[in-house]
């Protein structure tokens, strides 16, 4: 079983704070996915990173693979309050099918 | 392309009854997955589906447990004589051909009480 470790558990910070998230593994992996899931709802795709070494923006969110692929973090920049929200890495298997972390619940507040 | 549906979003039930949940995936995509989700941790993998034919279950998945997915299109999941531990919020996702990326529903949130 490829296990994922993500780190903090729980990260509460100002607005306009810069935080970083980490999900580490043992294990390569062919990609990880970053996911973002609010209260009530199901998680929702934020970015796939597949090459080792990748990095890849999304607005102020930059997301970094590895380069041995065993590992990824996620970058925020200048935090806002929608930025809230519980962040989940997951990894596929030879299926396809998802392993995730239990994921880094982030809070900004105003 | 509506995205993921699940149907209900919440379900309230005793102990010991039987409930249904159904997930209609995205149009195209012809896997489907079925993933259980309790308080404070990642979802965690319950079973799946290429087109119809349900190709792997977790150990997770008791005998009250079954899924279906007819068709090839959208699928059901039943669980019987429900159990207090039966209570989590349970997510469907689905992924097209040869893709890794699975995209989620917004989950159905069962309550045994």
């Amino acid at each position: 079983t490829q296990l994922l470790e993500q780190s903090p558990q729980f990260l509460s910070i100002q607005e306009g704070e810069n935080l970083t998230v980490y999900c580490n593994s043992s294990s390569v992996f062919s990609s990880l996915q970053w996911y973002r899931q609010e209260p009530g709802e199901g998680p929702v795709l934020l970015v796939t990173v597949v090459t080792g070494g990748e990095v890849k923006k999304l607005k102020r969110l930059t997301f970094q693979f590895g380069d041995a692929r065993k590992d990824s973090s996620l970058h925020i920049t200048a935090a806002q309050p929608g930025d809230t929200g519980l962040y989940l890495c997951a990894g596929p298997d030879s299926w396809g099918k998802l392993q995730f972390g239990a994921g880094t619940q982030v809070v900004v507040t105003p | 392309d509506t995205g993921v549906s699940q149907d209900p979003r919440h379900k309230i039930t005793k102990r010991g009854q039987n409930v249904t949940f159904r997930c209609d995936p995205i149009s195209e995509h012809n896997r489907l997955y079925w993933y259980r989700q309790t308080l404070g941790q990642g979802p965690e993998f319950l079973t799946y589906f290429q087109n119809e034919a349900q190709l792997e279950k977790s150990r997770l998945l008791s005998d009250r447990f079954s899924a279906e997915r007819p068709k090839g299109s959208f699928s059901t999941l039943e669980i019987q004589r429900t159990e207090q531990g039966d209570s989590a919020m349970y997510l469907c996702a689905s992924s097209g051909q040869g893709r890794y990326e699975q995209y989620f529903g917004p989950g159905t949130r069962l309550t045994v009480t």
